[in-house]
């Protein structure tokens, strides 16, 4: 059972455009959300997260929606650059847990 | 700056072979995790040790131990190497905070294993 969910493998946005990475999950029970950034043959790198006391967090080029009620957050990325081209992951997890659960990750492509 | 350092990039082993991938992190965090990621199925937690010499299997251990003899240092080996587990490894550790909190997950470069 895929308890968070990327339903798009990947992305395809011209530079300086807005990318949108969706992510969806089902347990209730999350109330954490992170986004990791993972280039080709190294780790992932943490990037933004999200606690579901608020609905939007953001930093510098990158904010994270968090929809409680549709189990759904999205990053957004304005504006685009060729350098953010990496797969993204999102994590869920429930606090005071250990279990992060992840998504099956977005491949974002920006073209120059 | 934070680490995690994880002791081989790359690394080629017959089928049946042990194989022993290190880990070591500097930033004093309690929890340390292995995952293995594999191109359409994400990344899967393998073990979780929450303390020195204490573990807890994560969603797919079978075929692997892992071993926490000291705080910083957190290894995962593979009794005997089959090719189904070819994949790329990360370690990962985090902080144990308060009842409540969780904080992020800080990765290693991680492992590229492949069995032949």
């Amino acid at each position: 059972d895929q308890q968070v969910k990327q339903n798009s493998p990947s992305l395809s946005v011209q530079e300086g455009r807005i990318s949108i990475l969706n992510c969806d999950y089902t347990n209730s029970m999350f109330d954490y959300f992170l986004w990791y950034k993972k280039y080709p043959a190294e780790g992932p790198t943490f990037l933004i997260s999200i606690s579901s006391i608020k609905d939007k967090n953001e930093d510098g080029r990158f904010t994270v929606f968090l929809n409680k009620s549709a189990k759904h957050l999205s990053l957004h990325i304005v504006p685009s650059q060729p350098g953010d081209s990496a797969v993204y992951f999102c994590a869920a997890i429930r606090s005071g847990t250990y279990k992060y659960i992840f998504g099956t990750g977005t491949r974002l492509k920006v073209l120059a | 700056d934070v680490k995690v350092t994880q002791s081989s990039r790359y690394l080629v082993k017959r089928t049946g072979e042990k194989v022993f991938l290190e880990c070591v992190q500097d930033m004093d965090h309690e929890n340390m995790f292995w995952y293995r990621q594999d191109p359409g199925l994400g990344l899967r937690l393998i073990y979780f040790s929450y303390d020195v010499k204490m573990k807890e299997k994560g969603d797919i251990p079978e075929g692997y131990s892992v071993s926490r003899e000291k705080k910083e240092r957190f290894s995962l080996i593979l009794e005997s190497a089959s090719t189904n587990q070819t994949s790329m490894y990360l370690c990962a550790s985090s902080l144990r905070l308060g009842q409540g909190k969780t904080g992020e997950l800080f990765f290693g470069e991680g492992s590229r294993l492949t069995v032949l």
